[in-house]
């Protein structure tokens, strides 16, 4: 069966510093990885796609960058964090079938201060 | 622009029925997905729709109009574990699904 993994599953960070989450998927080979962002009451901003190593689609202009060393590990990242990055970062996957379903990542809370 | 819209959040009694409604105008559409999101936790999918009609599993129960944008989740039998968000979201032309804000499920005992 498949699974995935994020880590850390909390993160206090401050502004201007650093950022790297990680997630990885098994059980399947050639998955299309997600980044998205959730604010507090909201609904899922999708950040970063990909359908394969190296192949990466962004779809909001912001400080975050993403990436796909390996097939099924995708890593979100920054340079410098702002406040506005706080939030809740989930990783997802999907086969390579049109309508195949999302699945999630146990989720990443982050805090900037 | 593409725009979700559901409700904000809807409060039940434990035992009865309860109807999430959700309205879309997206650029194509290539299905609607509902997901069950516990506080602070993952989102769960619950159903996909992408022909007119009701789709069944179990107490929950998804419908769909393409021509009215329209969707909604049936829940029957509502129980206290149930008190959730329920996300609707839409595949677009691109493929990319487009997310609601969720509605926020109250059961009462």
């Amino acid at each position: 069966s498949q699974t995935i993994h994020q880590w850390p599953a909390t993160l206090v960070q401050p502004v201007g510093s650093p950022l790297s989450l990680e997630c990885t998927v098994e059980g399947t080979s050639n998955p299309n990885l997600y980044w998205y962002r959730q604010a507090a009451g909201r609904g899922l901003q999708l950040l970063f796609y990909s359908v394969g190593i190296g192949q990466i689609s962004s779809e909001v202009p912001q400080n975050l960058s993403a990436s796909r060393p390996q097939d099924r590990q995708f890593i979100l990242s920054s340079k410098k964090l702002l406040l506005s990055d706080s939030g809740f970062y989930l990783c997802a996957w999907n086969g390579r079938g049109h309508s195949n379903e999302q699945f999630f990542g146990p989720g990443t809370r982050l805090t900037v201060l | 622009g593409q725009n979700i819209d559901q409700p904000t959040e809807m409060t039940a009694t434990e035992g009865a029925i309860v109807q999430i409604n959700c309205t879309y105008q997206t650029s194509g559409f290539n299905g609607l997905f509902w997901y069950q999101q516990h506080a602070g936790e993952a989102p769960t999918f619950l159903s996909y729709n992408v022909l007119d009609g009701l789709e069944e599993k179990g107490r929950f129960s998804s419908f769909l109009s393409r021509s009215k944008g329209y969707s909604y989740l049936l829940l029957k039998e509502l129980q206290m574990k149930d008190s959730a968000s329920y996300l609707c979201a839409v595949q677009d032309s691109n493929y990319q699904l487009i997310w609601g804000a969720g509605t926020k499920l109250i059961i009462k005992p």
